[in-house]
């Protein structure tokens, strides 16, 4: 079955650290997101990618590095430079076709959680 | 700047109850607005609604999008334990990216 790979469901943090989160895609979409959920603030994008060797910073992307080498995959580093790391982060994709698009799937996220 | 607005944040209903959740848009170039419902981890997708005045439903589930007015309307007609989840809204425009509203939680107790 095809889907969204989010690996680990759960990361721990110590101050100063540099993470990398994984996200894996076998739907052959072009499109891949990362999204910060916190409470009370909704889905808020952090950089996304419509090709491979290319990508966008969203709204929040200070503290944050990714890349796009596969189309497969766009793992998402969270660098000491983020001063409030803790959160539920979620990658999606989207086929990225235009008069194709359905909206995005999601993968089960990351909680990262600093220590 | 584009936002996406949803109410009410929290609601706490009956199993049988009948709810409806309200969200509106301030989307430049806006092509369409999404419903997804997320229980633990991952949302999944609900409808999404490009025309104005047509409702699409899925058993219980039904939505309708007014362009005039910016919004749109997710209703769940008898509600069950197992609608409880948060319902997130969000508003699409040319460069297929979304735009999310911060979600209405919804606890239907027995």
């Amino acid at each position: 079955d095809g889907g969204i790979t989010q690996s680990p469901k759960y990361l721990f943090r110590k101050e100063g650290q540099n993470v990398t989160l994984s996200c894996e895609q076998n739907l052959n979409h072009d499109a891949m997101y990362w999204y910060r959920q916190d409470p009370g603030q909704g889905l808020r994008l952090i950089y996304y990618s419509q090709i491979v060797n290319d990508f966008q910073k969203g709204d929040i992307a200070e503290g944050y590095s990714v890349s796009r080498e596969k189309k497969e995959s766009f793992p998402l580093t969270v660098t000491s430079a983020q001063k409030n790391p803790t959160a539920f982060y979620l990658c999606a994709s989207s086929i990225g076709r235009q008069g194709y698009w359905n909206g995005y799937t999601f993968g089960s996220g990351t909680r990262l959680t600093v220590v | 700047e584009d936002k996406v607005v949803q109410s009410p944040l929290s609601l706490v209903v009956h199993e049988g109850d009948t709810v409806t959740l309200n969200c509106s848009y301030e989307v430049t170039n806006f092509r369409s607005l999404l419903w997804y419902k997320q229980e633990k981890k991952a949302p999944t997708f609900l409808f999404m609604l490009t025309s104005s005045g047509i409702e699409k439903k899925s058993g219980r589930l039904s939505s309708i999008l007014d362009k005039k007015e910016l919004s749109s309307i997710l209703n769940i007609t008898a509600t069950q334990t197992g609608d409880s989840a948060i319902y997130l809204c969000a508003g699409s425009y040319n460069t297929d990216k979304l735009i999310f509203g911060t979600g209405t939680r919804l606890q239907v107790f027995p």
